[in-house]
């Protein structure tokens, strides 16, 4: 279901490095699967999809790993900014219906 | 280019008053059009959907509802707030039914 009850998990990673964000997600028959980021005060912005035929694409800094043996998707940002500061969201949508289901976010702080 | 207006920005109610608030799509035909409700620091809620003119998707019961008068208005509605009904108010569309979600800036509610 949609995880709108729990607070979010932070990361902290120091400007430079490599952050992973992990996500797993809930249903099976998931097979789009989408990372969003929201900066404070904002609406959620697309950052990079993948389909379930795929288990890896990459754009630019930015890769997305699916393991659909476990349910579970990762996105990985490199040498990260302080711009990249902000709250990130994993989502899954189901084949044929009309929505789709977002994870519980994570909050991600770029140190200086 | 496509782009997603909604507004007001923010709005302070007091409880047991009417809400409206409006979200415009320009750009693109027959969009899917969603309303969500964020908690502060929390996920995002479905609250409702849409295919197409008239037709209103809920996917949880409350307080609110939700009506498309026009192909690229989405207009989400109550006749009496609650406190309960405070939160970071989302639209968004999407040109398919499995495709990436475009938000707009969204709307902070404060219920008094």
């Amino acid at each position: 279901g949609e995880n709108v009850g729990l607070h979010l998990p932070t990361l902290s990673v120091q400007e430079g490095d490599n952050s992973i964000i992990n996500c797993a997600y809930s249903n099976s028959a998931s097979d789009y699967f989408i990372w969003y980021k929201q900066e404070s005060g904002k609406g959620p912005q697309f950052i990079i999809d993948i389909r379930s035929n795929m288990d890896k694409r990459q754009g630019q800094r930015v890769t997305v790993l699916l393991n659909k043996t476990v349910k579970h998707l990762s996105l990985q940002i490199a040498a990260t900014q302080p711009g990249d500061s902000a709250v990130y969201f994993c989502a899954e949508n189901i084949k044929g219906l009309f929505k789709t289901i977002f994870g519980a976010g994570t909050r991600l702080f770029v140190k200086a | 280019s496509q782009t997603i207006h909604q507004w007001p920005a923010t709005l302070v109610q007091p409880v047991g008053s009417p809400l409206s608030l409006e979200c415009t799509v320009e750009g693109t035909s027959n969009p899917n059009l969603y309303w969500y409700r964020q908690a502060a620091g929390r996920g995002l809620q479905l609250l409702f959907y849409s295919v197409g003119i008239g037709q209103i998707s809920s996917e949880v019961p409350q307080n609110l509802s939700a009506s498309r008068p026009q192909d690229r208005q989405f207009i989400l509605s109550s006749k009496k707030l609650l406190l309960s009904d405070s939160g970071f108010y989302l639209c968004a569309w999407s040109s398919l039914a499995n495709e990436k979600l475009f938000f707009g800036s969204g709307t902070q509610l404060s219920v008094l």
